[in-house]
């Protein structure tokens, strides 16, 4: 099977712009997260989604957004930029939502905003 | 508030040796905990996942502890080798939330 895949891998934006990143999940993978990780506060949660609905929301401001589609691939936005959005987004897709399914994470798409 | 705390920032342990690794919660009281590893770059892989109702598990030279009373989980990865240098991340799952992540600890296995 092929893995998570994550498109751009790299992106480089000036503040103020806004960005859409993808995520393909693991064929017959229902259930998608998003993590931004920085080398300060580690990995992150932003939100999963599962079978096109957000299930859990992380605490990040109202200018970080996603969606899923019907064939469960995922994209997240982030409007507005600003410096401290640089940082490694991460995708990981995972057979159902919930305890006890491991998740299976993309290349990350590395994020820098000047 | 809920925490989690893995050792130390970083191990550096000689080949051949057992690497030991802890992941220590607070206010949480997690039905599984998942370990990951971390490469520079990289995303992180899914190494082994843990039960509440399960003291120990083994995956090849890996194996893992769950103690639910000390609220804390060890993971071992004996006859280590400089290809598991690498970060360690655990991770807990509790009802619907979030799997929400330790901060890791990077692993340097010296030759």
């Amino acid at each position: 099977k092929a893995g998570v895949t994550q498109t751009p891998r790299y992106l480089i934006k000036t503040r103020g712009q806004q960005v859409t990143l993808s995520c393909s999940p693991i064929s017959g993978h229902r259930s998608v997260s998003w993590y931004q990780q920085t080398p300060g506060q580690g990995l992150q949660f932003l939100f999963e989604y599962f079978s096109e609905t957000q299930r859990n929301k992380g605490n990040f401001p109202g200018r970080f957004s996603g969606r899923q589609f019907s064939n469960s691939r995922s994209e997240m936005n982030v409007s507005t930029l600003e410096l401290g959005d640089s940082a490694l987004y991460l995708c990981a897709s995972s057979l159902s939502t919930g305890d006890g399914y491991e998740q299976y994470f993309g290349p990350g798409t590395r994020l820098t905003v000047t | 508030s809920q925490k989690i705390e893995q050792n130390s920032e970083a191990l550096n342990i000689q080949e051949g040796k057992t690497a030991t690794l802890t992941c220590n919660y607070t206010n949480y009281s997690p039905a599984y905990l998942q370990w990951y590893r971390q490469d520079p770059g990289r995303g992180p892989v899914f190494l082994l996942l843990i039960r509440e109702n399960e003291k120990e598990k083994r995956k090849e030279r890996l194996k893992v502890t769950f103690d639910t009373t000390l609220k804390q989980s060890l993971f071992h990865i004996t006859a280590s080798q400089p290809a598991d240098s690498a970060t360690y991340l655990c991770a807990l799952h509790t009802g619907r939330r979030a799997l929400t992540f330790g901060s890791g600890t990077r692993l340097q296995v010296q030759p």
